[in-house]
């Protein structure tokens, strides 16, 4: 089976500081990885795909993967209010499947 | 606008009946997938379809039902069998062509009375 993990938070950080989300996965073959933000009642929304090993930067956002420890994560930094969500990590898992975390609660606090 | 569009956006059931939700896409994607979230968790695959008239079932499909009579749409049936159909329903697609990124809807929340 399959699994992607992550901490479910809440994770509370101050306003203007860095957020630091992790995930860990179990298929070492998997090639392709996502972020989503989801705000509470809300779909899923994409942030950020990586694909290759190190950092990836969009905007505030920046994605890092490390394949050998199975390690993704999503840093934003100048962490806003509007940040305040929860983000799911996906990991793709064969067929044009999407293997989901459960998601992290983010709080930004002013 | 090109999108994915789902309705009702709120659904209400009594125990016992059959309903179906509906999924639409007008972004030309040939994978289709819909998903069940429930409160604090993450999202669970009950089927998805690759191409017309092909279905397959995910990891949660007892219960549901689905058809794929058009690239475009892609329904879901929640039938009684369902014991606890109470939540989130979330469709989405894939274009398939060199991407896993799927792209969501808005969703439909599901309550049983």
């Amino acid at each position: 089976q399959k699994e992607v993990e992550q901490n479910s938070g809440p994770l509370s950080v101050p306003e203007g500081a860095i957020a630091s989300l992790n995930c860990t996965y179990s298929d070492r073959g998997s090639q392709s990885f996502f972020w989503y933000r989801q705000y509470s009642g809300k779909s899923p929304e994409l942030i950020m795909f990586i694909y290759s090993n190190g950092d990836k930067e969009d905007g505030r956002f920046t994605a890092q993967l490390n394949k050998a420890s199975q390690y993704v994560s999503l840093l934003i930094r100048d962490s806003q209010p509007s940040d305040s969500a929860t983000y799911l990590c996906a990991v793709a898992g064969g067929y044009n499947k999407l293997i989901f975390g459960a998601g992290t609660r983010l709080a930004v606090h002013p | 606008d090109g999108g994915i569009t789902q309705s009702p956006k709120y659904l209400f059931r009594k125990e016992g009946q059959n309903v179906t939700l509906s999924c639409e896409q007008n972004l030309n994607h040939d994978a289709m997938y819909w998903y069940r979230q429930d409160p604090g968790q993450g999202l669970r695959l009950i089927y998805y379809s690759q191409i017309v008239n092909d279905f397959q079932k995910g990891d949660i499909a007892e219960g549901y039902s689905v058809s794929r009579e058009k690239k475009e749409s892609f329904p879901l049936t929640v039938t009684s069998a369902q014991k606890n159909p109470t939540a989130f329903y979330l469709c989405a697609s894939n274009p398939t062509s060199g991407t896993d990124t799927q792209y969501f809807g808005p969703g439909t929340r599901l309550t049983v009375l």
